[in-house]
């Protein structure tokens, strides 16, 4: 099984339309949680940290369900500008240091 | 604050032949990532250092990749021989311990 694993899509929605992501992650010692977001023939940048609490920035929501071992990612409003892929990204912590594991992304389009 | 530097931007090469990049991290980040990134598909760690120590290189194809951060800091991972499957965009991150990752642009390496 896939330490972080994320429905690929695509999803194509239409400008304005809400579009929500998941992510699931395996290993219970994954302490911090973010949502990268990566434009075509670029690198990733980080979107947001995703905390326990549940999380917002503008348009973007994010919530972490740590029983569940689930991460979201809700897009209101959404923008062509939003078009990308929207990768799910969890830190796991061993004994001496941490390792930073990436889902394979779920790409978006959006569409005038 | 200068960001992560990685070069060459592009390469091209014929199988068989070697291969090096080279990636300087954001200063302080002591952690340093070498990740390679198939197109399609999400970034898979190869390498990560801690300092001038590997963490993991569990992913490494060590009979013909290898890699190495000798003073802690800068970093280079080398392909020798190279096979067609190797073109992918090999992406140099840095993070300060258990904290997002900071990219560089990465280099796209193609092997014909």
């Amino acid at each position: 099984r896939k330490e972080v694993e994320q429905d690929p899509g695509p999803f194509n929605v239409p400008e304005g339309a809400t579009v929500a992501f998941n992510c699931t992650y395996s290993n219970s010692a994954s302490q911090s949680f973010f949502w990268y977001r990566q434009d075509c023939r670029k690198e990733p940048k980080l979107l947001m940290s995703v905390y326990s609490s549940g999380n917002e920035d503008g348009r973007f929501t994010a919530q972490l369900n740590r029983a569940s071992q689930y991460i979201s990612l809700l897009i209101r409003d959404s923008k062509l500008s939003d078009s990308a892929t929207y990768l799910c990204v969890v830190n796991i912590r061993y004994s001496s240091a941490s390792k930073i594991i990436f889902g394979s992304g779920t790409r978006l389009s959006i569409r005038p | 604050e200068a960001g992560v530097a990685q070069s060459p931007r592009y390469k091209i090469i014929e199988k068989r032949q070697s291969v090096a990049f080279w990636c300087n991290p954001i200063s302080g980040h002591a952690t340093l990532y070498w990740y390679q990134q198939i197109l399609g598909q999400g970034p898979k760690l190869l390498i990560q250092f801690q300092n001038n120590g590997v963490v993991d290189d569990s992913q490494l194809p060590k009979d013909r990749f290898s890699a190495e951060r000798l003073k802690g800091v800068d970093s280079t991972l080398k392909i020798q021989p190279a096979k067609l499957e190797d073109s992918a965009v090999y992406l140099c991150a840095s993070s300060f311990q258990v904290s997002e990752a900071f990219f560089g642009q990465g280099t796209r390496l193609t092997v014909v």
